[in-house]
Parts: structure tokens; C-alpha cells; sequence
């Protein structure tokens, strides 16, 4: 089984309407974050959370709120949804150790908002 | 704010040649991660870098990073239609554990 799952994989939606994209993680990592890619941008860090309390916006998250469940829950929330969100959404978990810790990444969630 | 910025953005490549990625910084570069997206994918982890003048391999790839330069460059040996794919490298800050990731290079390799 995947360590870090996203579900839906695909959406197609309507402008204005309210989106949660979910993700949950068998790692055990007290990290987790929330990223957008679009073609020629790579990926731009929207939400991350070190743990459970602990919610920070990343470098865009105008338009996006999210909820840390649990350890291994953490939901991107599109509130009304607009077609410029359109992109390929991914998750991701690290752990807390010292020193620098590589992140892995979910299967990815492509929104489209039409 | 750091910003990433790789070259080329893309690669088109004849089976068995070889081929060289680099990622530029606009600032130090304390850890720089190499990672690996098959399109439409989810990113796969290929090697982490931390000092300068580090060198790492895993099969065909090597990464180098260059601290002066504030660059790495990635460099693969005899491709395989396998290696074919998004690369993006990404770097985090002194002490950070947020990455910030280049725009990506799109390497298609021809049989």
C-alpha cells in the first residue's frame, strides 16, 4: 500500500464551488504540506504543518484553508472554487528529525475548475 | 526569497547518450534535493545533497553540488527511455524544512 494517498485522483468542478482534497500518510511523519504545480512553475508550497496544532501558510495560500485531522490527515479546502486553481495538487510528509529530511510525495489530485 | 532556476526546461535526447541538468540559486545552497516526476505523477526521491563539492550516484544518475556556484547539476550516463520524465530539483533554507523547487526540465529520450 501507498505510504501517502490522495484522494480524489481526478475532479472536475464548477466555479464557486467548495473543494476538499484529502490526504493521509502510514509513515508516522509529524510533517506534512500541501503543494500546486503548474506546467512551467514547478511546485509552489500552499499550506504545511509540523504538527497536529500547527498550521502555517506557505507561498500561496490566498484562496485555500486546510485541517490537520489528525497526524496522518491533512485536507486542502478550496472555499469557492475559480478556474485559475486549476492544477495538479500534491501532498506531502517528511519527518521531524534533525538535520535536513527529504519529503515524499502522494500520487497527486487533478483539479480542474471549470 | 530563494528562487530555483533549472536548465534547459527541455531535453530531448537519442537513447544512450548522455545528458546534464543543472539548478541554479539565487542564494546558499544548504540542501538541494533531486526528485523525479513521471508525467501526471507523483514526485520520486533521487538523491539529497548537503555539502559543497558533493557528489552522489544511484545507477546511471549523478548529482553534484557545486556551493560556490550556488548549483547542482544532475547528470545522466547512457540513457534508457526509463529515465524519461520531469526532473526538479529543490532546496531548502539554512535550518528550513520547507523546499523551494525549480520549475522543472521535461526529458524525453528518442529510441
Amino acid at each position: 500500500d501507498a505510504d501517502v494517498t490522495q484522494t480524489p485522483r481526478n475532479r472536475i468542478t464548477k466555479t464557486g464551488k467548495r473543494i476538499m482534497l484529502e490526504c493521509s500518510q502510514t509513515k508516522g511523519h509529524d510533517r506534512m504540506y500541501w503543494y500546486r504545480q503548474d506546467p512551467g512553475l514547478g511546485l509552489r508550497l500552499i499550506y504545511y504543518s509540523f504538527d497536529v496544532k500547527d498550521i502555517n501558510k506557505g507561498e500561496i495560500s490566498d484562496g485555500y484553508s486546510v485541517s490537520r485531522q489528525a497526524q496522518a490527515k491533512f485536507s486542502l479546502s478550496l472555499e469557492s472554487a475559480i478556474p485559475n486553481q486549476t492544477a495538479l495538487y500534491f501532498c506531502a510528509t517528511s519527518d521531524s528529525g534533525q538535520g535536513r529530511v527529504k519529503q515524499f510525495f502522494g500520487p497527486g489530485t487533478r483539479l480542474t475548475v471549470l | 526569497s530563494q528562487e530555483l532556476e533549472q536548465s534547459p526546461q527541455s531535453l530531448i535526447v537519442q537513447e544512450g547518450k548522455n545528458l546534464t541538468i543543472n539548478c541554479t540559486s539565487s542564494k546558499t545552497l544548504y540542501g538541494l534535493y533531486w526528485y523525479k516526476q513521471k508525467y501526471g505523477e507523483g514526485l520520486i526521491f533521487l538523491m539529497m545533497l548537503q555539502k559543497g563539492g558533493e557528489e552522489k550516484s544511484h545507477e546511471k544518475i549523478t548529482a553534484k553540488l557545486d556551493e560556490k556556484k550556488q548549483q547542482s547539476s544532475l547528470h545522466i550516463t547512457a540513457s534508457q527511455p526509463s529515465h524519461a520524465g520531469i526532473y526538479l530539483c529543490g532546496a531548502d533554507g539554512q535550518g528550513a524544512q520547507k523546499l523551494v523547487f525549480g520549475q522543472g526540465t521535461r526529458l524525453t529520450i528518442n529510441p
